[in-house]
Parts: C-alpha cells; structure tokens; sequence
C-alpha cells in the first residue's frame, strides 16, 4: 500500500542552524501539507502546496520556513535559522482532492 | 474561528468493553472530518474519513458518526483490545475546501487494560 515517507526520522541541530525535512508524498497526490506537533500539543497546521506554489500558510509559517518541490517526487521543508521553540514533530501528509489526508512517520527535530 | 475539543483527555477501559470517543467543532460548515490514531511518538495513521453530507462510516470494528448542524462526531470502537490502546485525534476540514487544511482536536488517551 502506498505510503509518505519521511527523512530523516530524527534531526538534532544548534540554534541558528538551517534544517531541510524531506518527504515523498503518495505518487499520485497533488496536494501537499507541512504540520507540527510540539510536545503534549495539538498538531497544527504549517503550508499547504498545490501546482508548485503555496495554497494557505498559518501564522506560524514566517520568512524562516519555506517549502519546495524540487522535482516530481519530493517535497521539503526548510528551516533557515532553527530557534528552540522550532522543536516538534513535523508531519508531511498529502491527498487527492476530496479524499483523506495521508500522514508519514514523521521527523523529530531537537534544537539545542 | 473553528475550534476543535475532544473530551474526554483520557480513558481507561477493560478489555472487551465499547470505547466512544467524542469530538466536538464550532463552525458546523465542514467538508469532511478524519479520525486518526496516534501512537506514542508515531504518526498519524487515518482510520475514517466521513464527508459531510453522510452520517456515518464505518471500517471494521470501527464506527463513525457524524451530526454536523450539532458539531459533534463519535467514534466507537467495538469490543475493545489492549492493541487498541493509543491516542485518538479528530480533525475537521473547512467548508470552502475539498483538499484543505485540517484542524485537530488535542486527542482522546486511551488505554485498554487486559
């Protein structure tokens, strides 16, 4: 059964670092999510990415985030300088329309 | 602005027993509302989606309601197994989108005591 990976499956980084989260989206989806979880949290939604270009993004996702398709199979999540309230799990999840959204395993990212 | 309350936090039940798991949103124009599980430090993985025209979904010991003019969703899962033991999230998408954003509930802790 298809299935969105993620990589890595845990990141540790300094404050100030840049990070980039990587995800392969189901193959025949169109529509792409970021979300995070920060412990004990609710899962909150980041960026939503459709035909190469950002749909909707909460208010969380400031200049330092920015996503990117960078060819037909991946999709990635990029941090530019990492604060330490950035530490969460960030889910990918994508969909076709209409349908439900499929989550992957997630990335734990730690900011020291 | 919608808002999504799951209660309760946590639930305990012998194995066996029915488990219901309620949800509850503010702005009843939803287009769909997904049930997800969660294990402790895993991924979301999707158990039902029910649009919002249907009532009710339903996926093997899995059952999904749906009352949208009330804002309220129920899970029940049948004959519950200590393997069903994990965190259960509802998630509500807007009325205006069929591929938006989802928003979650904070989670239903269940455990299932052998």
């Amino acid at each position: 059964e298809p299935e969105v990976t993620q990589t890595p499956s845990h990141q540790v980084t300094q404050m100030g670092q840049e990070v980039i989260l990587r995800c392969v989206p189901i193959s025949n989806h169109l529509y792409f999510y970021w979300y995070r979880q920060i412990l004990g949290q609710k899962v909150e939604f980041l960026v939503s990415f459709y035909n190469n270009e950002i749909s909707e993004k909460s208010e969380i996702f400031d200049d330092q985030f920015s996503v990117e398709r960078p060819d037909g199979s991946n999709f990635t999540l990029k941090i530019r300088s990492t604060k330490l309230e950035d530490s969460a799990m960030y889910f990918c999840a994508s969909t076709r329309a209409y349908n439900e959204q499929f989550f992957g395993p997630g990335t734990r990212l730690t900011v020291l | 602005k919608q808002e999504v309350t799951q209660i309760p936090a946590a639930l305990s039940v012998p194995e066996g027993e029915n488990l219901v798991l309620n949800c509850s949103f503010t702005d009843s124009a939803i287009y769909n509302l997904q049930w997800f599980r969660q294990d402790p430090g895993k991924g979301l993985t999707s158990l039902l989606l029910i649009q919002s025209s249907q009532r009710e979904q339903t996926s093997g010991r899995l059952n999904a309601s749906l009352d949208k003019s009330s804002g309220r969703s129920t899970l029940y899962i049948a004959a519950s197994q200590p393997g069903d033991s994990a965190t259960y999230l509802c998630a509500v998408r807007r009325g205006t989108d069929s591929w938006g954003k989802l928003q979650f509930g904070a989670g239903t802790q269940v455990v299932v005591t052998p």
